[in-house]
């Protein structure tokens, strides 16, 4: 079955500290992988994809994630966090075999304490 | 804002009741997604039509139906609600069939309460 794994379900961080929030899914021949960003009250924003090529991938507000095909990993970090990037982040996975829906992980709420 | 529009933003009935949740997808998409977000089971694809039509069935219950129209909006209707329908109801939108390439435009989402 297809799954997509968030390690963390909860990671404190204090500001300007870097932060890895960490997300595996189960492999498959060819996926397309993204991480969105839920604030308070409001809908999911994409962060970044990867679609193909360059293994790190950068996008808004900061963020990077890291595909990793062997380690079947998607892990997203940011060097430096703001109070303002307190949200819930969920990692989803597009499976070649079902192009179309996306499968979320758990999400994970991360809270930058000042 | 992000294109897609959800009516009602917030819903308390009764259990044993009906509602409808409306979806409008950003101008020139075509694929209309639902998504049910609850504390237990996370976010869970539900339906996706495209053009009108169902493309592809997830976890959704008998009780729930939904369609596409010809200008584009989706509806999605609970029947028999019970508590544990109570989640937030996402909608998204894409511009394409199948492919995902530029990911979704997510709606701000429907608070269900049924109580």
């Amino acid at each position: 079955a297809q799954s997509v794994t968030q390690l963390d379900s909860q990671v404190p961080v204090f500001e300007e500290a870097p932060v890895e929030l960490r997300c595996n899914y189960s492999s498959s021949v060819s996926v397309y992988l993204f991480w969105y960003v839920q604030y308070p009250n409001q809908g999911l924003q994409l962060l970044l994809k990867y679609l193909s090529g360059s293994t790190l991938v950068k996008g808004i507000n900061g963020f990077e994630a890291e595909f990793n095909k062997s380690q079947t990993s998607f892990h997203l970090r940011k060097p430096s966090v703001h109070i303002s990037d307190t949200a819930e982040y969920f990692c989803a996975v597009s499976y070649g075999t079902s192009y179309g829906k996306l499968t979320f992980g758990q999400g994970t709420i991360l809270t930058v304490h000042p | 804002d992000s294109g897609v529009t959800q009516t009602p933003k917030h819903l308390i009935t009764a259990t044993g009741q009906r509602v409808t949740l409306r979806c409008s997808p950003r101008s020139g998409d075509l694929s209309v997604y639902w998504y049910q977000q609850s504390l237990d089971q996370g976010l869970q694809f539900l339906i996706h039509y495209y053009n009108g039509e169902e493309r592809a069935k997830g976890n959704i219950l008998e009780r729930f139906s939904a369609q596409q129209f010809p200008d584009l909006h989706s509806e999605l209707n609970l029947s028999s609600l019970e508590l544990g329908d109570s989640a937030l109801y996402f909608c998204a939108s894409s511009a394409h069939r199948d492919k995902t390439n530029y990911g979704y435009t997510f709606g701000s989402g429907t608070r269900l309460t049924v109580v």
